[in-house]
């Protein structure tokens, strides 16, 4: 079983709609959670951090259920720039330093 | 800043070739990592250091990859003899852990898209 798993999609949104997807991971001693966006042939790059309270951000929200180990992305009122890979990472529990990423969930947002 | 800084951003060798990957890290983050990113397995973490020194390489495929760091502003990722089934893209990434401002995030490079024939 992978560490971080993830609905590869694709989420297909038409423009202004909400969509949202989670993230499962299995070490439940992990601390760290953060969401990527990975635009096509790019770096990934921060979204933003999730903290336990859950935490928005514009138009994104993030939000972590310990209890069943998984975060979740809520993207509202969809933007056709909000195309892209959006990429779970955990940084595994003893010591800061082994993040994990998931393998990615793509959302496509339409006219 | 800069930003991290790769370098070869595109190469393409023969098998059996040494493949060299550079990182220049942003200055005063102390924790570097080097990440292979392919359709099938996506982001992989490869090795990981803490002020230049290896703390994980759990995620090296075999004795073919090395990692080396020589100092802090500096490392690079060998390959040798590349095989095709090298072929991905490279990515070296930067931080600093959490702390007041700091959120802990991952700074990536644009990447090195290696192709071995």
């Amino acid at each position: 079983r992978k560490e971080v798993e993830q609905d590869p999609g694709p989420f297909n949104v038409p423009e202004g709609a909400t969509v949202a997807f989670n993230c499962t991971y299995s070490n439940s001693a992990s601390q760290s959670f953060f969401w990527y966006r990975q635009d096509c042939r790019k770096e990934p790059k921060l979204l933003m951090s999730v903290y336990s309270s859950g935490n928005e951000d514009g138009r994104f929200t993030a939000q972590l259920n310990r209890a069943s180990q998984y975060i979740s992305l809520l993207i509202r009122d969809s933007k056709l720039s909000d195309s892209a890979t959006y990429l779970c990472v955990v940084n595994l529990a003893d010591s800061w330093g082994k993040f994990q990423f998931g393998a990615g969930t793509q959302v496509v947002v339409t006219p | 800043d800069a930003g991290v800084i790769q370098s070869p951003r595109h190469e393409v060798t023969e098998m059996g070739q040494e493949v060299t990957l550079r990182c220049k890290p942003i200055s005063g983050h102390d924790y570097l990592f080097w990440y292979r990113q392919t359709m099938m397995r996506g982001l992989e973490l490869l090795i990981y250091f803490n002020n230049n020194v290896p703390i994980d390489d759990s995620g090296m495929p075999e004795d073919r990859f090395s990692a080396k760091m020589p100092n802090a502003s500096f490392s690079t990722l060998k390959i040798q003899p590349s095989e095709p089934r090298d072929s991905a893209v490279y990515f070296c990434a930067t931080n600093r852990p959490p702390h007041r401002a700091n959120t802990g995030e991952l700074f990536f490079g644009e990447g090195s898209r290696l192709t071995v024939l």
